[in-house]
């Protein structure tokens, strides 16, 4: 079947501008995760949803950072005022459920902000 | 804070060779480990994981072994094969909440010579 799958899967802005990142998990997928890649680095978590609500944001790195998951299947990453700094990989991921063990990933989206 | 480090940064082995890449933990409560593979433009690929109630696994031409004593993990592949060559990164699954927060170390390469 399908995995994950994120949209775009570039993307290159200017510094100040708006973005939107995308990512559909598998189908029946209840747990959402997303992450950020540096170059170099392990992916670090973002934010957890549970079905349509966000169980935890603390990975978040400042109120510039938003997501969401309105019906509980896809996920949109909303960064403002994109800076420099925030050029990564942004990976989702999903799990079958709160507690399940195996997170599938999604082949990420490279952010660069020029 | 917790963190899941590994001491080799590159590993280049022959085809045919048997690998281990290593890792530290530093959260002794964690009990659940996973291996994940990530290939150049991809997202991780989840390979094999532990708990902690147990000492080794093995699955396909992969083994891990924890040790809890010292907090160390290891990844052995065996007959490496040019298509093992890639990014692995150990993850510990963060304490509380009832969901799975990867905590992701800073990955070791492993390179695959003919």
């Amino acid at each position: 079947g399908a995995g994950v799958s994120q949209t775009p899967s570039n993307k290159v802005t200017e510094k100040g501008k708006y973005v939107e990142l995308r990512c559909d998990p598998i189908s029946g997928h209840t747990a959402l995760y997303w992450y950020r890649q540096s170059l170099g680095q392990g992916p670090e978590f973002l934010i957890y949803f549970q079905g349509t609500g966000a169980a935890d944001d603390s990975g978040l790195p400042n109120d510039r950072f938003f997501a969401v998951r309105p019906e509980g299947s896809v996920s949109t990453l909303k960064i403002q005022r994109t800076e420099r700094g925030d050029s990564a990989v942004y990976l989702c991921a999903s799990s079958v459920d709160r507690g399940a063990d195996t997170q599938y990933f999604g082949p990420g989206t490279r952010l660069t902000v020029l | 804070g917790e963190s899941v480090g590994l001491h080799l940064p590159t590993l280049s082995v022959q085809e045919g060779d048997n690998s281990i890449i290593n890792c530290a933990y530093s959260n002794s409560a964690s009990d659940y480990f996973i291996w994940y593979k990530q290939e150049s433009g991809k997202g991780p690929q989840f390979i094999i994981d532990i708990r902690s109630n147990m000492d080794k696994r093995q699955g396909q031409r992969v083994t891990v072994l924890l040790n809890k004593t010292v907090k160390h993990l290891s990844l052995q592949i065996a007959a490496t094969q040019p298509g093992d060559s890639a990014v692995y990164f150990c993850a510990e699954i963060g304490s509380g909440g009832g969901y799975n927060k990867l905590i992701f170390g800073a990955g070791t390469r492993l390179a695959v010579h003919p």
